[in-house]
């Protein structure tokens, strides 16, 4: 079974950092393109970005370009989204989901980031 | 990138059969067999309905069933039942190497 596990979400102020991580299992994580999309409670689906199975290849969202920084280790089979200068507006529920032929398919239960002075 | 259009809300009979619509343009729906639909319960993560334009994972019932004609993609769910309601998300590749999802599509039964 296919399972996604999020973390590292929180309380951060505008202008700070925060790294969340995605736990995989039950596939061969290293085979799988993987993406992160977020959620405002009570609002829409937005894609994030997304990363090919070695990790060299990695694509944003216009909104998120140059302040995140999607990564992965396979070796830990584990996905990560670093957020760097974080607006009020990125605050939301990420969601980590792994790629079936260019389709997303499976997502975690998501995290959420709550940015707020 | 815009979000796809969708229809804010699509409401239907049980037993009835309902359709949602999910615009797009040349360089994301209609340049790519990568449409997929997604229902959402109530607090819970989103879950694949549909891919690659009209192929249902295992295990998603056959009423659910997707079609694309030009830059618009559909969903049908036919002998609509209450656990269907729920929200509807549409989501396309697009010719930037990204995706976009639709602004999502409130399911009511009657």
């Amino acid at each position: 079974e296919v399972r996604l596990v999020e973390s590292g979400g929180g309380l951060v102020q505008p202008g700070g950092s925060l790294r969340l991580s995605c736990a995989a299992s039950g596939f061969t994580f290293s085979s799988y393109w993987m993406h992160w999309v977020r959620q405002v409670p009570g609002k829409g689906l937005v894609w994030v970005s997304r990363i090919n199975p070695d990790g060299s290849y990695t694509s944003y969202a216009d909104a998120e370009k140059g302040r995140f920084t999607i990564s992965r280790d396979n070796t830990k089979s584990t996905l990560y989204l670093q957020m760097n200068s974080l607006r009020v507006e990125d605050t939301a529920i990420y969601y980590c989901a792994k790629d079936f032929t260019g389709d997303v398919d499976q997502w975690g239960q998501g995290t959420l980031v709550t940015v707020s002075s | 990138q815009s979000a796809l259009t969708q229809p804010a809300s699509v409401s239907g009979s049980p037993g009835q059969s309902i359709a949602i619509s999910c615009t797009g343009t040349s360089s994301d729906v209609g340049g790519y067999i990568y449409v997929s639909w997604y229902q959402q319960h109530p607090g819970k993560a989103p879950k694949l309905m549909i891919y690659d334009v009209n192929k249902r994972p295992s295990g998603v019932s056959d009423r659910f069933s997707g079609s694309k004609s030009g830059n618009t993609a559909s969903l049908t769910i036919s002998g609509l039942q209450a656990e269907d309601e729920a929200d509807y998300y549409c989501c396309s590749y697009t010719s930037s190497s990204t995706y976009v999802f639709g602004a999502g599509t409130k399911v009511t039964v009657l």
